[in-house]
C-alpha cells in the first residue's frame, strides 16, 4: 500500500515564476492538507481539501492556490513567486471520519532564486 | 491564536541518558496530540497520539506522552535513548474549529544522540 506521494522531489525556480506541485493521497483516504515548512520551522498549515473544495486556509496570500481532483489527489500552485517561498512543501492525507491523525508524504523541496 | 510551544530547540544526550521533551499548546477547545518524528533524509512520521482516556500514551519505538490537561502540555519522554533516536522531533496539536481540522506544529527540536 503506497503512502503519500509527492512530485517533483526538488524544483528550483526564479522569482516572478509559477509552480505546480502535486499529490497522491495515501489509498482510502480522501482529505489532503498542504503545509510549508522553511527551514527550521515547523510545517505551517496552508489549505485543505475536501471533496473538491477549499475547506480551511491558514494565513497564507491568494497567490496560494490549490485543487483537488475526484480521484482525491491534489495540486498546489503558487503564482508570482517570491524568494520567501523557498521551503519544503508538505502534503498530508487523512482518511473518512479521521480524528485529526494525518499521514505526510516526502514533500517537495522549492527553491527560488 | 492557536499555537505550539516546543521549549528545546537543540538538545544533545548520550546513549542511555533519559529524554523529556516540553510541548505546550494554546487552545481552549477540544484537540487531539500528537508527536510526529522526522529523521534524516525522511518523512515526517507519526510517533504518538492523544485523543482522549488515558492521558498518559504510547508509541513506537519506546516512547511515551503524557497529556495534562490543566497545563496545556504535552510532553514526551523516553526512558533511554539510542544513537538512532537522532532526529527532529515535531509536537503538533488538531484543533478542531467549525467542524474541520489541521495540525499546528510546534518549531520542533533536534535532537542528537551520541554514542
Amino acid at each position: 500500500d503506497a503512502g503519500v506521494t509527492q512530485s517533483p522531489t526538488h524544483l528550483i525556480k526564479t522569482r516572478g515564476q509559477q509552480v505546480t506541485l502535486r499529490c497522491s493521497p495515501k489509498s482510502g483516504h480522501d482529505t489532503v492538507s498542504w503545509y510549508q515548512q522553511a527551514l527550521g520551522q515547523g510545517p505551517q498549515f496552508i489549505f485543505q481539501y475536501y471533496e473538491e473544495e477549499e475547506r480551511q486556509r491558514g494565513n497564507f496570500p491568494d497567490r496560494f492556490s490549490g485543487h483537488q481532483f475526484p480521484n482525491y489527489s491534489s495540486e498546489l500552485n503558487v503564482n508570482a513567486l517570491l524568494l520567501g517561498d523557498s521551503a519544503l512543501y508538505l502534503c498530508a492525507s487523512s482518511p473518512p471520519q479521521g480524528r485529526g491523525e494525518q499521514f505526510f508524504g516526502p514533500g517537495t523541496r522549492l527553491t527560488v532564486l | 491564536a492557536q499555537s505550539v510551544s516546543q521549549h528545546n530547540h537543540h538538545v544533545i544526550l548520550s546513549e542511555a541518558a533519559s529524554l523529556e521533551l516540553g510541548c505546550n499548546y494554546s487552545y481552549g477547545g477540544t484537540v487531539n496530540l500528537f508527536w510526529y518524528v522526522q529523521y534524516p533524509g525522511q518523512h515526517l512520521q507519526l510517533l504518538l497520539k492523544y485523543f482522549s482516556g488515558d492521558p498518559l500514551v504510547k508509541g513506537i519505538k519506546g516512547f511515551e506522552a503524557e497529556f495534562i490537561k490543566s497545563k496545556f502540555s504535552f510532553n514526551l519522554r523516553k526512558p533511554s535513548v539510542q544513537w538512532s533516536d537522532t532526529a527532529e522531533y515535531f509536537c503538533a496539536v488538531n484543533a478542531f474549529s467549525g467542524g474541520y481540522n489541521k495540525l499546528i506544529f510546534g518549531a520542533g527540536t533536534r535532537l542528537a544522540v551520541h554514542p
